[in-house]
């Protein structure tokens, strides 16, 4: 258990709708990434936030919004659902302070998200 | 071209062989090499981590990094069916509070009693 935690396990709605996944970081995590996971393109990185503020974005598409809150935890919106958004969704956690050395990220068990 | 490249496999040994899964990568930049696995229905989770080029060894696993040839390597010896998951490379693009991770597609190996 990586102390990491998703809700809801699996999401299954269908095209056009608005979903919501939550991400409770580690005890004293600052950073919060989000990822997506499908079969034709990998593991992608989606948008970083440390401390409330966003601090990186990668691949994540317009329709995707994210956000993290006074408390930590952080929100992944997903709209205008289109089956192609059909994958699983990871947030990762890691103290994310400053200094060059690596800080380990920890992933939760992720979101199982299907459009139909 | 992708940045991190990956075998996808699938690999299946017989318990006891040793195991190599490699990675290339393009951006010369890339700093922090790491292996992650991934058990079926399961986050990923850090196997080990390297920086710059060098060898790394925990155990029965070792990572290997030539960045001459901008090449990443896991070798698994005694490999057990425990270890059989979905073994991810990758790599780091950042520093201080910002660490994209930039993914291999991962390469799927399974471990035969």
């Amino acid at each position: 258990d990586s102390g990491v935690t998703q809700t809801p396990k699996h999401l299954i709605t269908a095209t056009g709708q608005r979903v919501t996944l939550r991400c409770s970081p580690r005890s004293g995590d600052l950073s919060v990434y989000w990822y997506q996971q499908s079969l034709d393109q990998g593991l992608q990185f989606l948008i970083q936030y440390y401390n409330g503020e966003e601090r990186a974005k990668g691949n994540i598409l317009e329709r995707f919004s994210a956000q993290q809150f006074p408390d930590l935890h952080s929100e992944l919106n997903l709209s205008s659902l289109e089956l192609g958004d059909s994958a699983l969704y990871f947030c990762a956690s890691s103290w994310g302070g400053s200094g060059s050395s690596y800080n380990e990220q920890f992933f939760g068990p992720g979101t199982r998200l299907t459009v139909l | 071209q992708k940045e991190v490249e990956q075998d996808p496999g699938p690999l299946s040994v017989p318990e006891g062989a040793i195991v190599s899964l490699n990675c290339t990568y393009s951006n010369s930049a890339f700093q922090y090499f790491m292996w992650y696995r991934q058990y079926s229905r399961k986050g990923p989770e850090l196997l080990m981590y390297t920086y710059s080029s060098g060898n790394k060894e925990d155990g029965r696993f070792t990572a290997q990094v030539d960045k001459s040839s901008k090449y990443i390597s896991l070798f698994i010896r005694d490999s057990q069916p425990s270890d059989s998951a979905t073994y991810l490379c990758a790599t780091i693009e950042g520093g201080g509070s910002n660490y994209k991770l930039t993914f291999g597609k991962g390469t799927l190996l399974t471990v035969n009693p």
